[in-house]
């Protein structure tokens, strides 16, 4: 297995602009993760998905921020309008079970400007 | 959540084997001791767990205190591709909210060769 896949690995976009992550997990693992990555703050639990059911949506930072997971193989974290304050490193990782070792993705840079 | 308290940074020698400390006094008897490490540039990465007992695996050992108030995790012999940010994490068996990982600072292993 290829591990799991996130695309772009860097995105500069302009203030207001709707940017979208996208991530492929690794095949057979229930669970996915998206985690935001700053210098300021470290590495955070943005979201979690059991079987593509958003279970904890709790670290979302508002409105603007949303995920969804249409199928087994496929999330998306959507920022719409970004901000500058939303640069950071995303970080999409996938677990056999929620429980278990999760494998990160090499992560998408995001550059708001 | 229990809190872990690692040295901000550690150096090593190339080849000579490497003693990562965490202390966790407030660990609970349910917690499992976690470490990730995350390289340069890349998502964070599975290292090793443990419970109770020592364990080893291909990467590094873990020497756990038998009051479980501290642990340490040892790379045997350290290479240049073992620089990286090393994380000690407590977390929960199975269930309930015990799917995050909860990441600190960790500590930044310089490798000299």
């Amino acid at each position: 297995d290829a591990g799991v896949i996130q695309s772009p690995r860097h995105e500069v976009t302009e203030m207001g602009q709707e940017v979208t992550l996208r991530c492929k997990p690794i095949s057979g693992h229930n669970s996915l993760f998206w985690y935001r990555q700053t210098m300021m703050r470290g590495l955070e639990l943005l979201i979690y998905f059991n079987n593509n059911v958003p279970i904890d949506d709790s670290g979302m930072p508002e409105d603007r921020f949303s995920a969804k997971m249409p199928n087994a193989s496929f999330s998306t974290l959507k920022i719409q309008p970004s901000e500058p304050r939303d640069s950071a490193v995303y970080f999409c990782a996938s677990s056999f079970t929620g429980y278990t070792e999760a494998f990160f993705g090499q992560g998408t840079r995001l550059t708001v400007v | 959540d229990a809190k872990t308290t690692q040295p901000n940074s550690m150096e090593s020698n190339e080849e000579e084997p490497v003693h990562l400390p965490c202390n966790h006094s407030t660990i609970s008897g349910t917690d499992y001791i976690h470490w990730y490490r995350q390289l340069p540039s890349q998502g964070p990465e599975y290292v090793i767990h443990g419970l109770t007992s020592n364990v080893n695996n291909r990467m590094a050992s873990l020497a756990i205190a038998e009051d479980r108030k501290s642990s340490t995790l040892i790379l045997h012999r350290a290479t240049l591709r073992d620089a990286a940010v090393y994380y000690c994490i407590l977390r929960g068996g199975s269930g309930g909210s015990n799917y995050k990982l909860t990441f600190g600072k960790g500590t930044l292993l310089t490798v000299n060769p």
